[in-house]
């Protein structure tokens, strides 16, 4: 089983701060996405990362996926009230991309 | 709208009281998903179809059960739900590679 342990597990800060949330398996990924989720909604895509040290943007979001496809991170800058909720990561196991795993997740708050 | 509908979005049974969640996508889309979420455990896949009449196992498949007559419907069964399956459960489709569009769950208490 392909597993995808994410870090942290819970984040509370002020609004304007910067954050970085992390994404680490010990298998290869062929590629990883991002969700974010809102309470009572199921996850929203963000973005998808597919080539080794890839490093997306979209707005104050940047992601980057790790030269050996093993990590990603999610760095926000500036965050704000509503960046506040669940952010997973998610990827195809290996040999096809019928069977995906999501990990964990990170609850994000972002206090006013 | 493109959008995934599931039914219903809260459910209270009890313990051997067979149901279905019902899932409906309107964008054609070839593949669709079921995973439940669990806090501490994040989103597990239950089963997946890659088409009419193909489905298969995703990672947490023991007691449920699922249906792919037609394209836009994949239902997810439990024959004899038992409170082990109290969960938040999401269907999710799409085609190929492209985004992966999720419902809006349906959270379900078994007693």
């Amino acid at each position: 089983t392909q597993l995808l342990e994410q870090s942290p597990q819970f984040l509370s800060i002020q609004e304007g701060e910067n954050l970085t949330v992390y994404c680490n398996s010990s298998s290869v990924f062929s590629s990883l996405q991002w969700y974010r989720q809102e309470p009572g909604e199921g996850p929203v895509l963000l973005v998808t990362v597919v080539t080794g040290g890839e490093v997306k943007k979209l707005k104050r979001l940047t992601f980057q996926f790790g030269d050996a496809r093993k990590d990603s991170s999610l760095h926000i800058t500036a965050a704000q009230p509503g960046d506040t909720g669940l952010y997973l990561c998610a990827g195809p196991y290996s040999g096809g991309y019928q069977k995906v795993t999501f990990g964990t997740g990170t609850k994000l708050q972002v206090i006013p | 709208e493109a959008q995934v509908t599931q039914n219903p979005r809260y459910l209270i049974t009890v313990t051997g009281k067979k149901l279905t969640v019902t899932c409906s996508q309107n964008m054609n889309h070839e593949y669709m998903s079921w995973y439940r979420q669990d806090p501490g455990l994040g989103l597990r896949q239950i089963y997946y179809s890659m088409n009419v009449e193909v489905t298969d196992k995703g990672d947490v498949p023991e007691g449920y059960k699922v249906s792919r007559k037609e394209k836009r419907n994949f239902p997810l069964i439990l024959e004899s739900p038992s409170p082990n399956q109290t969960s938040l459960y999401f269907c999710a489709s799409r085609t190929g590679l492209e985004t992966q569009y999720f419902g809006p769950g349906t959270r379900l208490l078994v007693l």
